[in-house]
């Protein structure tokens, strides 16, 4: 059963209009992250939710805002879309001071702009 | 700030074939994480290497950790084209923000 849900799993939409991916979780995890990955490039991270509290990446653009109105529950929004912001957007969760510190990561949003 | 460099960042080879991949980091950390993705899909983990000389196994991959070299492996022995993807290792960053930061990636390529 899927622990990490992401909706929508493909999100087409036009320059400079806003879009929402959402993710949810089952494993009651209190640690939440959006990474932004490129095509052929690796994950990088956006932001992190600690709780409650937001971890804002120092280089993330300002477009990119997030939500997390629950434990289980955690918004990335998008402003004003461009061109460059065609990605696919992983979602993850993990326990802090769990042993093994795994992020568990949802199957992904993948962003088109036209 | 914590680097993670990977290398070879594309490799191709043949089936039957060994090879590694290595995976170095910057600074300190004591956790190692190592994830498969294939085209248009998520990270899938394949392991996660805890300590100083760990070494884990599934298959025909087996990563190790040497945290005094600052340096991970993972060796493909006899590889099959059921293993061709990208694969990265990440690292824990510990010191300032806890994060996760991920090497470049290699594209592993197994030729039939």
């Amino acid at each position: 059963d899927a622990m990490v849900i992401q909706n929508p799993r493909y999100q087409v939409t036009q320059f400079g209009k806003p879009v929402t991916l959402s993710c949810s979780q089952t494993l009651n995890h209190n640690v939440m992250y959006w990474y932004q990955q490129k095509s052929s490039q690796a994950p990088k991270l956006l932001f992190h939710y600690y709780d409650k509290d937001f971890n804002n990446e120092a280089d993330t653009p300002d477009n990119f805002q997030s939500r997390r109105p629950n434990t289980s529950f955690c918004f990335l929004d998008i402003r004003s879309p461009g061109l460059g912001d065609a990605a696919m957007y992983l979602c993850a969760t993990s326990r802090a001071g769990e042993v093994t510190g795994e992020l568990f990561f949802g199957e992904g949003s993948r962003l088109t702009v036209l | 700030e914590l680097k993670v460099e990977q290398n070879p960042l594309f490799l191709s080879m043949q089936e039957g074939k060994n090879y590694t991949i290595y995976c170095n980091y910057s600074t300190t950390s004591d956790r190692l994480y190592w994830y498969r993705q294939d085209p248009g899909k998520s990270l899938e983990s394949l392991f996660v290497l805890l300590s100083n000389g760990a070494v884990k196994q599934e298959g025909r991959l087996m990563a190790s950790l040497d945290t005094k070299a600052r340096l991970s492996t993972l060796h493909i022995t006899a590889a099959v084209h059921d293993l061709s993807a990208t694969y990265f290792c990440a690292v824990i960053q510990i010191q300032g923000a806890q994060k996760l930061v991920f090497g470049q990636g290699t594209r592993l390529t197994i030729n039939p």
